[in-house]
């Protein structure tokens, strides 16, 4: 059974600081890894999708890497700024069909 | 091009009585996938269609169900409501099913809220 962890649960940063958010994952035989944000109750952002046979995928400020072989990926943002303030998932696509598996989340603060 | 449309939005019923909840992919998009998500439990994998038919299906009782329609807008429905079914209820639509290792991302309406008394 596919397991995805999040760590740390909460962060808190001043503003212009990099962030740098962890997710881990059980079974490396999945198909990709995306990130998502949430803002609190509205639904789910997608920043990043990093395909299996891909290393690592750049959006602005964003960078996500996948390491398959560990079961870990990191979010990067760079020069965060109070915006940036929400939860952000990860979650891994591992059988066929569009079945994701969550982790439970990192909360952001960007105090500025 | 509009996004996923979840109705209602918030919602509030009574231990006992029984919802449906809609949701309108993006245009085009034949894969709908719902998700429950609660502050205990995280997000969960409910159910996913594509072209009516229910193709993956999470861990949840039977009182859990939904059904796709042929212009892909998707439908669940919770039978015999319990207070744990409080939560925030999400689908996502995607263009295509997978198929090996295609790309293909999960774009999510703003949810449903649902709150059991």
């Amino acid at each position: 059974k596919q397991e995805v962890t999040q760590i740390p649960a909460a962060l808190s940063v001043p503003e212009g600081e990099n962030l740098v958010l962890n997710c881990s994952f059980t079974d490396s035989a999945i198909y990709n890894l995306q990130w998502f944000r949430q803002d609190p109750g509205k639904g789910l952002t997608s920043l990043l999708l990093i395909q299996s046979s891909q290393r690592e995928q750049t959006s602005g400020r964003l960078n996500a890497s996948l390491d398959k072989s560990s079961g870990r990926s990191t979010l990067y943002i760079a020069a965060s700024q109070p915006g940036d303030s929400a939860t952000y998932l990860c979650a891994v696509l591992r059988a066929a069909g569009n079945k994701l598996t969550f982790g439970g989340g990192t909360r952001v603060l960007v105090k500025p | 091009k509009a996004g996923v449309t979840q109705t209602p939005r918030y919602l509030i019923k009574t231990r006992g009585q029984q919802v449906t909840l809609s949701c309108s992919p993006i245009s085009g998009h034949r894969s709908v996938s719902w998700y429950q998500q609660t502050p205990g439990q995280g997000l969960q994998f409910l159910f996913e269609y594509f072209s009516e038919t229910q193709r993956n299906k999470g861990n949840f009782p039977g009182r859990f169900s939904g059904r796709q329609f042929s212009n892909s807008r998707s439908e669940m429905n919770v039978s015999t409501l319990e207070l744990g079914d409080s939560a925030l209820y999400l689908c996502a639509s995607s263009r295509t099913p997978l198929a090996g290792a295609t790309l293909e991302t999960q774009y999510f309406g703003p949810g449903t809220r649902l709150l059991v008394l």
